[in-house]
């Protein structure tokens, strides 16, 4: 099935230590992002990609790194994890033109101890 | 700053009992309205996007509408399975081909049978 894959689903990390989420879409969408959810204050964008070897930052990056080498693959890295960086992440992904949203991947749940 | 209002925060409805969620935004030249059904434990899932005030777009028992300050989301004769957290989110004219969302909160629909 076309869309996006996360992975880890979900993963209990120690403070101060690094993870990197993964996120891979097949549908050749030139711009991704990722988002965090938290309850409260709703989705918020962390990074985003509008193609391929760019990157930006959006409205949370402090804590986060990304980058994006081949149109599909966008991976989120925290390289030292705090604990408010528990969050449900979401990567996400969108073709060109106007009709239509973006695709979703089923998220990352982190929890940071 | 874009923003994005939705109310109620919460709402619980019996089913066939029809009602409407409200997306109040503030957005610097709206390029798009966009509305998201997100299941527990789930990603966001797209469901409609609004380009100019008037519009209207229909799926099923949901149709969304825009007026210049806000959109609603219509819900005609609710069935249980139409329970989600319902997302709203904007996408600014400004910044050329930047697809970047600006999510509200969201409201938490329960259609109780």
């Amino acid at each position: 099935t076309a869309g996006i894959t996360q992975a880890p689903t979900s993963q209990i990390l120690a403070a101060g230590r690094s993870m990197t989420l993964r996120c891979t879409q097949d549908m050749r969408h030139n711009a991704m992002y990722w988002y965090r959810q938290d309850l409260g204050l709703g989705l918020r964008l962390i990074h985003y990609s509008n193609t391929a070897g760019t990157t930006g930052k959006g409205e949370v990056p402090d804590g986060y790194s990304v980058s994006r080498a081949n149109t599909d693959d966008f991976p989120l890295t925290l390289a030292s994890a705090v604990p408010s960086q528990t969050s449900v992440y979401f990567c996400a992904s969108r073709g060109t033109g106007y009709t239509g949203g973006y695709t979703f991947g089923s998220g990352t749940r982190l929890t940071v101890v | 700053e874009d923003q994005v209002t939705q109310s109620p925060e919460a709402l619980r409805l019996q089913e066939g009992e029809s009602s409407s969620l409200n997306c109040s935004y503030t957005v610097s030249g709206l390029r798009g309205l966009f509305w998201y059904r997100q299941d527990p434990g789930k990603g966001p899932e797209f469901l409609f996007t609004l380009y100019s005030a008037g519009e209207e777009k229909e799926k099923e028992r949901l149709k969304a509408t825009l007026t210049k300050k806000e959109s609603f989301l219509h819900i005609t004769a609710p069935k249980p399975e139409d329970s989600a957290t319902y997302l709203c989110a904007v996408q600014p004219g400004r910044g050329g081909s930047n697809y970047k969302l600006t999510f509200g909160k969201g409201t938490l629909l329960t259609v109780n049978p």
